[in-house]
């Protein structure tokens, strides 16, 4: 049972946007940043989004990530098929030495 | 731009020791966070742990009994071993590098994933 609770799946259509939500607690999201992860079938995961909202370089706009107390939230707007892939935010936790912890992931589906 | 590459036994039969080397070609170890995250078949992933450059490593507690990680500066590789492997250790198994500072620093660079299977 993943530390940070995401819904397992999201959908929309071309041109939408979609939101995935992350739930964790003060020891992880609540005092560290969340980092987004993107895997696309059969693929390593790629870093999306760091530090709570930074795109590394060639991530395009359309993803942003933001964090409110003890959640965090990854946007997708004008939705493509290419984002068809399984997205995971993972935070560091206070609680056992700096120990890192994954999401439960979500699967997003484009109509 | 630096890559890694997990290399390793595809099978391993249960009770025995899980062994994987990862290889960073286009870069150094030294200064950097290096870590080993799993993810078995259809599930999430799950971080393993990391080891700095210097050897210092910390693990995850659900998994620190049975896990071991290691440096070779010299070689330009890091790596895992698991004791005690049972089926729920079946995983795709990934390493990864931070960067300078942990609890900062994303893990930035993956490898592409080695599956192994834990089977009898």
């Amino acid at each position: 049972q993943s530390v940070l609770t995401q819904p397992p799946s999201a959908t929309g259509t071309p041109g939408q946007r979609v939101t995935i939500s992350c739930s964790g607690s003060s020891s992880n999201i609540g005092s560290n940043v969340v980092n987004w992860y993107q895997q696309l079938p059969g693929t390593a995961p790629k870093l999306l989004i760091y530090s709570t909202n930074q795109r590394p370089s060639g991530v395009p706009d359309r993803f942003s990530g933001s964090k409110s107390g003890t959640s965090a939230s990854l946007a997708i707007s004008g939705l493509q098929s290419e984002d068809e892939a399984d997205y995971y935010c993972a935070a560091w936790d206070d609680s056992l030495n700096g120990l890192f912890v994954f999401g439960s992931g979500t699967k997003v589906t484009v109509l | 731009q630096v890559q890694l590459e997990e290399s390793g036994p595809g099978l391993v039969k249960p009770s025995e020791t899980l062994s994987l080397t990862c290889t960073v070609s286009g870069g150094s170890l030294t200064n950097y966070y290096w870590s080993w995250i799993r993810q078995p078949p259809g599930k999430g992933l799950e971080w393993m742990g990391y080891i700095y450059y210097s050897g210092r490593t910390s693990y995850n507690p659900s998994l620190e009994s049975r896990v071991t990680m290691s440096v070779d500066t010299s070689k330009n590789q890091f790596s895992l071993k698991v004791k005690s492997v049972a089926a729920a250790d079946t995983a795709v198994y990934y390493c990864a590098r931070a960067g300078e500072k942990w609890l900062v620093s994303p893990l930035a660079h993956w490898g592409q994933g080695i599956l192994v299977t834990v089977s009898s």
